[in-house]
């Protein structure tokens, strides 16, 4: 079956950058559109960007635009996502999601999630 | 962007009780691109409801979705123990996602 593994937890000092994996199994990379959501007790699921299919491209939310990156590796079926200058309000638990891309017609919501990765930014 | 606001905040009830609970969107959700999730402590959303109204592959029949345009419902028929949790719905609209702040459901 498939599923979504995430690197483990990670902590980093005020403005350093982090860089969180996720690997595909149960099928290749790319019957998958990824996307990435961070979840905060004061702010809910927050979507942060992924791969649009319909342009071809990466999107972000315009929160992040400029401080992250989300790249794949289909040699590995492994999806990264970078966030830059972190501070305190960037920490959080980091998903990897994903919806299939393989269908008919898209549902434009998240059928597999990884198990999340904690973020700890802190001086 | 599209504010998805949840209600209620926190929702008691007992098991075998139905629950009704609400996603009001700020402005029409395109192609009824309006899903639910349910979280447990310590884990992933786990996707229910896609397309305002289908079931994911594996979800009982006691969750069931409706509405359209701006108003959402997610109910539960008659409600499990292994029930008792977050609810969250989530809309796709011009290449922007948003999730509402859920809604908590806890045992009465």
């Amino acid at each position: 079956q498939v599923q979504l593994v995430q690197s483990g937890a990670a902590v980093r000092r005020p403005g350093a950058s982090v860089k969180v994996s996720c690997k595909v199994s149960g099928k290749t990379l790319t019957a998958f559109s990824i996307h990435w959501v961070r979840q905060t007790p004061g702010k809910g699921l927050e979507w942060m960007g992924g791969y649009e299919p319909e342009d071809g491209d990466s999107v972000y939310a315009q929160k992040f635009q400029g401080r992250v990156a989300m790249t794949e590796d289909t040699s590995t079926d492994t999806a990264y996502m970078e966030l830059n200058s972190l501070t305190s309000e960037d920490t959080a638990i980091y998903f990897c999601a994903a919806e299939s891309v393989v269908r008919v017609t898209l549902i434009r919501a998240f059928e597999y999630w990884g198990q999340g990765a904690l973020v700890t930014v802190s001086s | 962007e599209i504010v998805l606001t949840q209600s209620p905040g926190t929702l008691s009830l007992s098991p075998w009780e139905r629950a009704t609970l609400s996603c009001r969107a700020s402005q029409g959700v395109s192609n009824n691109y309006l899903a639910w999730y349910q979280q447990k402590l310590g884990q992933a959303p786990r996707l229910l409801i896609y397309g305002a109204s289908t079931r994911a592959t594996g979800i009982p029949d006691r969750f069931s979705g409706s509405g359209s345009g701006t108003d959402f419902t997610l109910t539960i028929s008659r409600l499990d123990p292994e029930d008792f949790a977050v609810y969250f719905c989530q809309q796709y609209g011009s290449s922007t996602i948003t999730f509402g702040q859920g809604t908590r459901l806890e045992i009465k």
